[in-house]
């Protein structure tokens, strides 16, 4: 069964920094979110990306951040200047529809920022 | 009122025992609800859907009550490797965000 994959399992950055975090969504699926979850809380909406735009994002999901599909199978997270805070767990998800069924989740990257 | 609610346990039950979850959320126009698992720093993952008629699966049986807005799980004849986090988990409708709740925790021993 085709499965979500992210790249880097773990990224270790310096306050400040950018980090980009990547995510090959199921080939079909045509609707792709990140989410992320920091250490002992629950998972939070940050994004949600359909046909080449943004069609939601949370409060979380400031102008440090940005999304991307580069070339029609990556999908990207892009963290400017990293805070202390964004230090969290990202998870990519896509769906081929928007309704009924729930979404499968890639394995995460780990990001750490010093 | 927090989005989604639930007990944050955990829940200590022995092997073979039935143990249930209980969920509440606070949007009406929620339109889907799901149970997903969670194991300790690793990707949640859909156990099953909630239909208003409530449904099973296996061991598990899950149930909505939309006039109460309560979603709950049921798991019978708990196995240890049922030891999770569960996760009650709503979609407001708008492009499949989901909500999430904070998870109950559960360790099955022997």
């Amino acid at each position: 069964e085709p499965e979500v994959t992210q790249t880097p399992s773990h990224q270790v950055t310096q306050m400040g920094q950018e980090v980009i975090l990547r995510c090959v969504p199921i080939s079909n699926h045509l609707y792709f979110y990140w989410y992320r979850q920091i250490l002992g809380q629950k998972v939070e909406f940050l994004v949600s990306f359909y046909n080449n735009e943004i069609s939601e994002k949370s409060e979380i999901f400031d102008d440090q951040f940005s999304v991307e599909r580069p070339d029609g199978s990556n999908f990207t997270l892009k963290i400017r200047s990293t805070k202390l805070e964004d230090s969290a767990m990202y998870f990519c998800a896509s769906t081929v529809r928007t309704s009924g069924g729930g979404v499968g989740f890639g394995p995460g990257t780990r990001l750490t920022v010093l | 009122r927090k989005e989604v609610e639930q007990d944050p346990g955990p829940f200590n039950v022995p092997e073979g025992a039935t143990v249930a979850f209980n969920c509440t959320y606070s949007n009406s126009a929620s339109q889907s609800f799901f149970w997903y698992r969670q194991d300790c720093r690793k990707e949640p993952k859909l156990l099953m859907s909630v239909y208003s008629s409530g449904n099973e699966d296996g061991r598990f049986t899950a149930q909505l009550n939309r006039a109460s807005q309560y979603i709950s799980l049921l798991i019978r004849d708990s196995k240890l490797s049922d030891s999770a986090t569960y996760l009650c988990v709503v979609n407001t409708g708008t492009a499949s965000k989901l909500t999430f709740g904070t998870g109950t925790r559960l360790q099955v021993t022997l």
